[in-house]
């Protein structure tokens, strides 16, 4: 089985504060995505990772930043917290070793309050 | 561009109802890939099938079956006999050959089984 683990299920941060979310995956996955997810807006990508050192942003980047120095972990940052940035942030991997398997394996996800 | 729609916000039924949870998605790909996912209220986003474009059977798993329709680009959802259990949010979501490893998400449709 795939698993995905979250540094922390809730964190509590004031505003200007540097946030670090960890993300640990144990199946060799290639790829690794933080999303963060709002009531009614979905899930959003913020930035995704295909390998090591390697980043893209997704749809939502302006204020975070992300680190992949090792294949099984993929770090969020939050340079300056702010209020605007309290959500519940996913982590997901994926793999391109099986042909036709695209499917994201998510971690519990953590919930950030930002006040 | 690639859209998934997920019209139904929300929705609730008895326990042991049938209900249908419905996916439109839009894509200019002929090679693609559809996926559901499930969230229930611990947060975690749980897999629970893929569909290749090029394989229009329908699926059935236990009380869940999937029908999808190129024709009506549709990908849609049925519990069968619902239980309180199944109640959570439920995802659908679409990547293209050419997406870059990124998956297009739905909204949700959150799903109320009252016992």
């Amino acid at each position: 089985d795939v698993k995905v683990t979250q540094s922390s299920r809730y964190l509590v941060k004031r505003t200007g504060e540097k946030v670090f979310l960890e993300c640990v995956q144990d199946m060799d996955h290639e790829n690794m995505f933080w999303y963060r997810q709002d009531p009614g807006l979905g899930l959003r990508l913020i930035y995704f990772s295909y390998d090591v050192k390697m980043k893209e942003k997704g749809d939502i980047p302006e204020g975070y930043s992300v680190s992949r120095e090792k294949k099984e972990r993929f770090s969020l940052i939050l340079e300056s917290a702010s209020t605007n940035q309290t959500s519940m942030y996913l982590c997901a991997s994926s793999t391109i070793q099986r042909v036709f398997s695209y499917e994201q394996y998510f971690g519990p996800g953590t919930r950030l309050t930002v006040t | 561009a690639q859209k998934v729609t997920q019209a139904q916000t929300e929705i609730s039924v008895v326990e042991k109802e049938d209900v249908t949870l419905d996916c439109v998605y839009e894509t200019r790909d002929t090679t693609y890939y559809l996926f559901w996912y499930k969230q229930p209220p611990s947060g975690e986003l749980v897999f629970l099938i893929r569909r290749n474009s090029f394989d229009e059977q329908n699926e059935i798993s236990g009380r869940y079956s999937w029908n999808f329709q190129k024709s009506t680009s549709s990908f849609n959802f049925t519990i069968t006999a619902s239980q309180v259990v199944d109640s959570a949010v439920y995802f659908c979501a679409l990547r293209g050959v050419k997406s870059n490893y990124q998956l297009i998400w739905g909204a949700g449709t959150k799903l109320i089984i009252k016992p």
